[in-house]
């Protein structure tokens, strides 16, 4: 059974600062690794997704990288805005028979002060 | 930009009464997915939909639970006699295919309450 692990639980850190979340998971057989941001009780809104064979994936200030065989994946935020504040989740998506099944972690609560 | 929708964002219900959470996907998407989010716990997989037919479904996702996409566009969840620990964030999701590239987009969530 896949679990996934994300540290830190908390991040509070200085604006401008450039930051690393770390994503963990047991089960290497991955599909395809996607990452959330999620705003105080609000829904999950897709940042990035690595597909398994590929080894990272950028959009803007945002660089995720994916290691397979040693079951991680991080996520790099570039000069990081008070408006990056929200929880960040990685989540490992199954193939085959499981049609895509995201398995989430407990999530990253990044806080970005002024 | 195409979205996935959810109504209601609130719903408050009494122990042991039927809900129903609806969910409007993608147009063009073809899996659908229902997950839950317990406050301050992980977000979990309920079930996933494709041809209409489940294809997968968690333990969490027992008789009380089931899925209908009831004309092309709404996508259903119902609870056919709620408890209190069904209290949580309901979020739909949905994909247009199954290969790696295909990112799942989740709904804004409904809030289901139970007392």
């Amino acid at each position: 059974k896949q679990e996934v692990t994300q540290i830190p639980a908390a991040l509070s850190v200085p604006e401008g600062e450039n930051l690393v979340l770390n994503c963990s998971f047991t089960d290497s057989a991955i599909y395809n690794l996607q990452w959330f941001r999620q705003d105080p009780g609000k829904g999950l809104t897709s940042l990035l997704l690595i597909q398994s064979s590929q080894r990272e994936q950028t959009s803007g200030r945002l660089n995720a990288s994916l290691d397979k065989s040693s079951g991680r994946s991080t996520l790099y935020i570039a000069a990081s805005q008070p408006g990056d504040s929200a929880t960040y989740l990685c989540a490992a998506g199954a193939g085959g028979t499981s049609y895509g099944k995201l398995t989430f972690g407990q999530g990253t609560i990044l806080t970005v002060h002024p | 930009e195409p979205e996935v929708t959810q109504t209601p964002s609130h719903q408050v219900t009494q122990m042991g009464q039927e809900v129903i959470l609806r969910c409007v996907p993608i147009s063009n998407h073809l899996y659908f997915y229902w997950y839950r989010q317990i406050l301050g716990q992980k977000v979990e997989f309920l079930v996933s939909f494709y041809n209409n037919e489940i294809s997968e479904k968690s333990e969490i996702f027992d008789d009380q639970f089931s899925v209908e996409r009831p004309d092309g566009s709404n996508f259903t969840l119902k609870i056919r006699s709620t408890k209190l620990e069904d209290s949580a964030m309901y979020f739909c999701a949905s994909k247009g295919g199954l290969a790696r590239n295909y990112e799942q987009y989740f709904g804004p969530g409904t809030r289901l309450t139970v007392t």
